[in-house]
């Protein structure tokens, strides 16, 4: 079954460029099924979403993080990334790496998400 | 933009049944998702499209959607069922969560 694990730093300063990697295991990033997404959870509140890529090259993004969000795909390594450039404390969440379905736009799997924080 | 509204809390007896709800605009005119989340955990798919059910979970969850509101109920619910819930949609090119349920256990 498929499995996602993100990766990436811990901790950020304000100001610079947050880059995480969620690697895709038991399945392949090609597949025409499905779209990669990331959506966060800031301490305390609800999920977030931040956007989807398609192996094809497509992207959608949440309209108010689109000039500061990238996310492409990495085949040939089967991962995708998410960079997110001027950061601030607001920024600070976990993030999470998920599988959405390209009929239906649910998610699964989750990856187990993990913390950055924003702070110098 | 559109919105998800849902209660910030429900609490219900072991063996009762929770119904947890998600307004939206005409939100019967879309594919509704529900995920649960327990503490320090990511969230899991427990319905999709209104009213069908991922492999592995139980019976007990099913979802209704019609008009303004989506339903999540949980009957027969157990201790192990405490955990927050989310609703979510797919509306002009963006997803959209609800602020999520917190289900408590009495």
């Amino acid at each position: 079954q498929v499995q996602l694990q993100e990766s990436g730093p811990g901790l950020v300063k304000p100001s610079e460029t947050l880059s995480l990697t969620c690697s895709v295991s038991g399945g392949s990033i090609r597949s025409s099924n499905y779209y990669w997404g990331w959506i966060r959870q800031p301490p305390g509140k609800g999920l977030e979403w931040i956007g989807n890529v398609y192996f094809g090259g497509n992207t959608y993004y949440e309209p108010s993080l689109k000039s500061r969000v990238t996310i492409q795909v990495d085949a040939s390594k089967n991962q995708f990334s998410l960079k997110l450039t001027s950061v601030t404390a607001t920024d600070t969440a976990v993030y999470y790496c998920a599988r959405r379905s390209r009929g239906s736009s649910r998610y699964r799997p989750w990856g187990q998400g993990i913390l950055v924080t924003v702070s110098s | 933009s559109y919105v998800l509204t849902q209660p910030p809390s429900v609490s219900v007896a072991p063996g009762q049944t929770a119904a947890i709800t998600c307004g939206g605009n005409n939100i019967g005119g879309k594919d509704v998702h529900w995920y649960q989340q327990k503490p320090g955990q990511a969230p899991v798919l427990v319905v999709h499209d209104d009213n069908d059910r991922p492999s592995g979970i139980p019976e007990r969850f099913s979802g209704s959607n019609s008009g303004d509101t989506a339903t999540l109920t949980i009957t027969r619910v157990e201790a192990g069922d405490e955990a927050d819930y989310y609703c979510q949609v797919w509306d002009s090119h963006r997803e959209i969560f609800g602020g999520g349920t917190k289900l408590t256990v009495l």
